[in-house]
């Protein structure tokens, strides 16, 4: 069953340091979308992505977030400078018009 | 504006009793999902009933859908110890771009 792949399963990174993280969504769908959830906390929308650009994209989201469709795999979500608060799950989604597939999951653990 | 809430926020049963959830939204929708997190894990979609389906059955699950309360509810049959976990509406929305807007969730503990 297709599903949809994010690496790597958990990232430590240092407070102001960039992290990147990695999805291969589901091979024929055409939506996108990042969403984070802090521990003990409900699952955020962060953005969603259609025809190589942003559809769009939540308060949480601001400029030291970025997405890209670097090839026709893979889906990234690039923070620049990361902070404390950025620590949480991420999850990628891929969707057509049969519901959204979540990943496992990144943990980021900003230290 | 917040979409999917989920009531109640904890259920805790015995094995094989049923558990059923509900979830009340705010806006217009185009589909809802229900999904299942185990602590820490990721989100496993487990059915996705569309604004003009009043029914859906998959296995041990049926969900229903009221678009005139905007609401939905989730039963669980039987229910399994293996059933505990966090269950979450998401609500579609097509405004401009695709999103699914979860809720809370409801916190199901199944007693073996």
């Amino acid at each position: 069953e297709p599903e949809v792949t994010q690496t790597p399963s958990h990232q430590v990174t240092q407070m102001g340091q960039e992290v990147i993280l990695r999805c291969v969504p589901i091979s024929n769908h055409l939506y996108f979308y990042w969403y984070r959830q802090i521990l003990g906390q409900k699952v955020e929308f962060l953005v969603s992505f259609y025809n190589n650009e942003i559809s769009e994209k939540s308060e949480i989201f601001d400029d030291q977030f970025s997405v890209e469709r670097p090839d026709g795999s893979n889906f990234t979500l690039k923070i620049r400078s990361t902070k404390l608060e950025d620590s949480a799950m991420y999850f990628c989604a891929s969707s057509d018009w049969g519901g959204a597939f979540f990943g496992q999951g990144t943990r980021l653990t900003v230290v | 504006s917040q979409q999917g809430e989920e009531d109640p926020q904890a259920l805790s049963i015995q094995e094989g009793e049923n558990a059923t959830m509900n979830c009340s939204y705010k806006t217009s929708i185009n589909n809802l999902q229900w999904y299942r997190q185990n602590s820490g894990r990721g989100l496993v979609h487990l059915i996705l009933i569309r604004s003009n389906e009043r029914e859906k059955h998959s296995g041990r699950l049926r969900v229903t859908l009221d678009t005139s309360k905007k609401s939905s509810s989730l039963l669980i049959t039987a229910s399994r110890a293996a059933d505990t976990a966090s269950y979450f509406c998401a609500t579609d929305t097509n405004t401009g771009g695709f999103k699914t807007i979860f809720g809370a969730g409801t916190r199901l503990f199944v007693k073996a």
